[in-house]
């Protein structure tokens, strides 16, 4: 089952501009994992945010998490067309399950 | 980071036929691994949880007769797919996870029944 929802799912922009992309989500969680994934490979992990952070940094990468709301969003910052891909966000679940469950993903395309 | 490998990389087969697929975790010991399929355009689905030596959790509609998991030493998980079908053909991709529970992803193995 899937417990996420991503928005938009797709996106199309500009190099140079900013993208933001959201995820919401339904259970209590341990951590919001985000991956990107070029069109037929493996995933590469972005960035992790704990339950009880808000925010966090990595590069041209900023997350934010709302545990209230329960909805995360992902901004790249300056985009190169080297970051068009699809982006998806990964719930790991509070009880100790370990499991990662994951949202429907963006599909980012970045324009020269 | 830890690397993890699947073999192979892409395989076609007939329909009716089985289909074995490995993911091993190459400089650590995964105790635990996943098996997830993604169909084109869409996210990933987690199909079962394998734990050393124990049987696997299958997610709630995946046959577990027919998506055979093994996953006998803390290195290697096998995923078997039986009888295969054209609805079978997918993007295969295994994690695993060790001490630190953090997930590491194969690079995917994609599947085509003919």
């Amino acid at each position: 089952s899937q417990q996420g929802e991503e928005d938009p799912q797709a996106l199309s922009i500009q190099e140079g501009e900013n993208a933001t992309m959201n995820c919401s989500y339904k259970t209590s969680i341990n951590n919001l994992q985000w991956y990107r994934q070029n069109s037929g490979r493996g995933l590469v992990h972005l960035i992790l945010i704990r339950s009880n952070e808000r925010e966090k940094h990595s590069g041209r990468l900023r997350v934010t998490l709302d545990t209230s709301k329960k909805s995360s969003s992902l901004l790249i910052t300056a985009s190169r067309a080297a970051d068009t891909a699809s982006y998806f966000c990964a719930t790991d679940l509070s009880g100790g399950y370990n499991k990662l469950i994951f949202g429907a993903g963006t599909r980012l395309a970045v324009h020269p | 980071g830890a690397v993890v490998s699947q073999h192979p990389s892409w395989v076609i087969c007939k329909s009716g036929t089985s289909v074995k697929i490995e993911c091993r975790s190459l400089d650590f010991q995964a105790t635990t691994m996943f098996w997830y399929r993604q169909f084109p355009k869409q996210s990933l689905m987690l199909m079962a949880t394998s734990n050393e030596g124990s049987k696997a959790t299958y997610e709630q509609g995946v046959e577990k007769d027919k998506f055979l998991i093994n996953h006998a030493s803390l290195t290697l998980s096998t995923l078997t797919v039986t009888s295969a079908h054209p609805e079978d053909s997918s993007f295969y991709i295994c994690s695993a996870s060790g001490q630190s529970y953090e997930q590491y992803f194969g690079p995917g193995t994609r599947l085509t029944v003919t």
